[in-house]
C-alpha cells in the first residue's frame, strides 16, 4: 500500500522569504500523481500544484514550485516570496494512475502547519 | 457555478442518533468521494462512487453508508453515531479517470457526544 510522510509538523517563514515543505512517499508503482493541497483556517481544501510522475520537469504555479525526485520518492514544495495569506496547513497527497481499487482516491500525509511572520 | 457544496456545515449529535450528510456538485462529475479528517491526520477515504447508482468502500467505511441515486448528489449516512465519528467530513468530486483533479467541498464538522 502507498504511504505519504510529511516529517515537519510545523514550519515558520518570514514574510517575503522562501520556505520548503518536505514530503516523501512509498509506492511500487511507476506512474502516479502527486499533489500539494492548502487548507486555510476556513478548512477549504485548495489545490496548489500537481505533478505527473512520468514528467521529468518540475511543476510550477506562480510562487509555488516543486522539487520532484522520483528515485528518492521525494516531492517537496517551495513557496517563494511568502505572503501572510500563505499561512495554512499544507497536505501532500498521492494518487495512483491505475484504474481499479479505489478509482484514484487521494492518499494524504498528516500535513505541515505553515506560519508566516510579518 | 457553486462547485461542490455540503450540507450541513456543523452538527451536534448524541450517541446512537442517525443523520445524513449531503454532498452536491454542479460540475457533471462522474466520481465522488467522502473523506474524514481527524486532528493531526490527513484525510482518509470512507466511501466513493464512480457513477450514479454505484458505491464502494474506501479505507475507513465501518459505521457509514452511502447512496448515489442522482449523479450530482452523494449522501453519507450514519445509522447510529458514535463519539469516534466526531470528525470533519469532506466531499470531493472529479471527472472520470484517475488523471483528473479532485475538487473539495467546504467540509462538515460533526460532533458526537
Amino acid at each position: 500500500a502507498q504511504t505519504v510522510t510529511q516529517s515537519q509538523p510545523e514550519m515558520s517563514v518570514q514574510e517575503a522569504e522562501t520556505v520548503t515543505l518536505s514530503c516523501t512517499y512509498d509506492t511500487s508503482e511507476s506512474d502516479y500523481y502527486l499533489f500539494w493541497y492548502k487548507q486555510p483556517p476556513s478548512r477549504q481544501m485548495i489545490l496548489v500544484i500537481r505533478q505527473e510522475a512520468y514528467k521529468q520537469q518540475n511543476a510550477t504555479e506562480n510562487r509555488f514550485s516543486v522539487n520532484f525526485q522520483k528515485a528518492a520518492k521525494s516531492f517537496s514544495l517551495k513557496i517563494s516570496d511568502s505572503q501572510l495569506g500563505d499561512a495554512a496547513m499544507y497536505f501532500c497527497a498521492y494518487r495512483t494512475s491505475y484504474l481499479g481499487g479505489s478509482q484514484g482516491n487521494l492518499i494524504f500525509g498528516k500535513g505541515t502547519k505553515l506560519s508566516v511572520k510579518p | 457555478n457553486a462547485g461542490v457544496t455540503q450540507t450541513p456545515k456543523f452538527r451536534v449529535l448524541k450517541t446512537g442518533q442517525s443523520m445524513t450528510l449531503l454532498c452536491a456538485q454542479d460540475m457533471n462529475h462522474e466520481y465522488m468521494y467522502w473523506y474524514r479528517q481527524d486532528p493531526g491526520m490527513g484525510l482518509r477515504l470512507i466511501h466513493y462512487s464512480v457513477g450514479e447508482g454505484t458505491t464502494a468502500k474506501g479505507e475507513v467505511p465501518d459505521g457509514y453508508n452511502v447512496s448515489r441515486l442522482k449523479k450530482q448528489n452523494f449522501l453519507l449516512g450514519l445509522e447510529s453515531a458514535a463519539p469516534s465519528q466526531t470528525s470533519v467530513y469532506f466531499c470531493a468530486s472529479s471527472k472520470q479517470g484517475v488523471r483528473e483533479t479532485q475538487y473539495f467541498g467546504p467540509g462538515t464538522r460533526l460532533l458526537v457526544l
